[in-house]
C-alpha cells in the first residue's frame, strides 16, 4: 500500500458526460501527478500540482482540468467524454516538486460507452 | 520530439540468472531518470530516482546506473527470482518538467 488513495476504482459514464476522478496524496507530500495509462499509448503523464499550484502540464487535453485543493487533496474533471478516453488514471504524489521518488495510487479504471 | 526507448521489450531468464536491460533518452535538457516497476494488476512501484550523471543506485539485488551525456539507463538483477516478473519502466523527466515514459521491458522468470 502505497499511501496514495484513489476512488473511485471503476466508473462507467457514456459519451459527452463528466466525471471527477479524485485523489488523496500520502500524509505530508506536496506534489501531485496525475497520468492515464492507455492500452494504445502506453503510461502519459497529463498534469502536475505542487502545494495548490500547478506546477506542470503534459499531454493533456482541453476538456480535462485539474486542481489541488488545500488540503492537498487532487481531482482530475474529464469532460465531454469521447470513447477514446477510457483508460486507467493513476495519480502519484511526492514530497518535492521535482524529481523525487513518486508513489502511485492504485488508479481508476474509466470506461466510456 | 522527445522519445524514451527501452529495450528489449520482452525478456526471459531462467531463475538465479542475472540480466540488465537499458533506457535511452534524450541527452540534452536531463533533469532526472525514473525507474519503475510494475505487476501485472497492481500500480507502478519506484524503484531509483537517478540525477547525476555517473550514479549507481543499488536496491537489495537490482541496480542501475546512469549516462547522462550519451542518454542511457541500464537496470541489472542479479540472481532472477519469480519474483522479479514484472514490467521494468523508465521515465526521463527534463528541466521543462516533461516527463515521458518509455513502454516498459516486460521480464518473465522461468523456474
Amino acid at each position: 500500500d502505497s499511501g496514495v488513495t484513489q476512488t473511485p476504482k471503476h466508473l462507467i459514464t457514456a459519451t459527452g458526460q463528466r466525471v471527477t476522478l479524485r485523489c488523496s496524496p500520502r500524509s505530508g507530500d506536496l506534489s501531485v501527478y496525475w497520468y492515464q495509462q492507455s492500452l494504445d499509448q502506453g503510461l502519459q503523464f497529463l498534469i502536475q500540482y505542487y502545494n495548490g499550484e500547478e506546477r506542470a502540464k503534459g499531454n493533456i487535453l482541453e476538456r480535462f482540468s485539474a486542481q489541488q485543493f488545500p488540503d492537498l487533496h487532487s481531482e482530475l474533471n474529464l469532460s465531454s467524454l469521447e470513447l477514446g478516453d477510457s483508460a486507467l488514471y493513476f495519480c502519484a504524489s511526492s514530497d518535492r516538486q521535482g524529481a523525487g521518488e513518486q508513489f502511485f495510487g492504485p488508479g481508476t479504471r474509466l470506461t466510456v460507452l | 520530439i522527445l522519445n524514451v526507448e527501452q529495450s528489449p521489450q520482452s525478456l526471459h531468464v531462467q531463475e538465479g540468472d542475472s540480466t540488465n536491460f537499458t533506457c535511452s533518452f534524450p541527452s540534452s535538457n536531463f533533469y532526472a531518470l525514473h525507474w519503475y516497476r510494475w505487476e501485472t494488476a497492481k500500480s507502478p512501484e519506484a524503484l531509483f530516482v537517478m540525477t547525476l550523471n555517473g550514479d549507481e543506485k543499488k536496491k537489495g539485488r537490482i541496480s542501475a546506473t546512469l549516462n547522462t551525456k550519451e542518454g542511457y539507463s541500464y537496470l541489472y538483477i542479479k540472481g532472477s527470482q519469480p519474483e522479479d516478473s514484472a514490467t521494468y519502466l523508465c521515465a526521463f523527466m527534463n528541466r521543462d518538467d516533461k516527463i515521458i515514459f518509455g513502454k516498459g521491458t516486460r521480464l518473465h522468470i522461468l523456474p
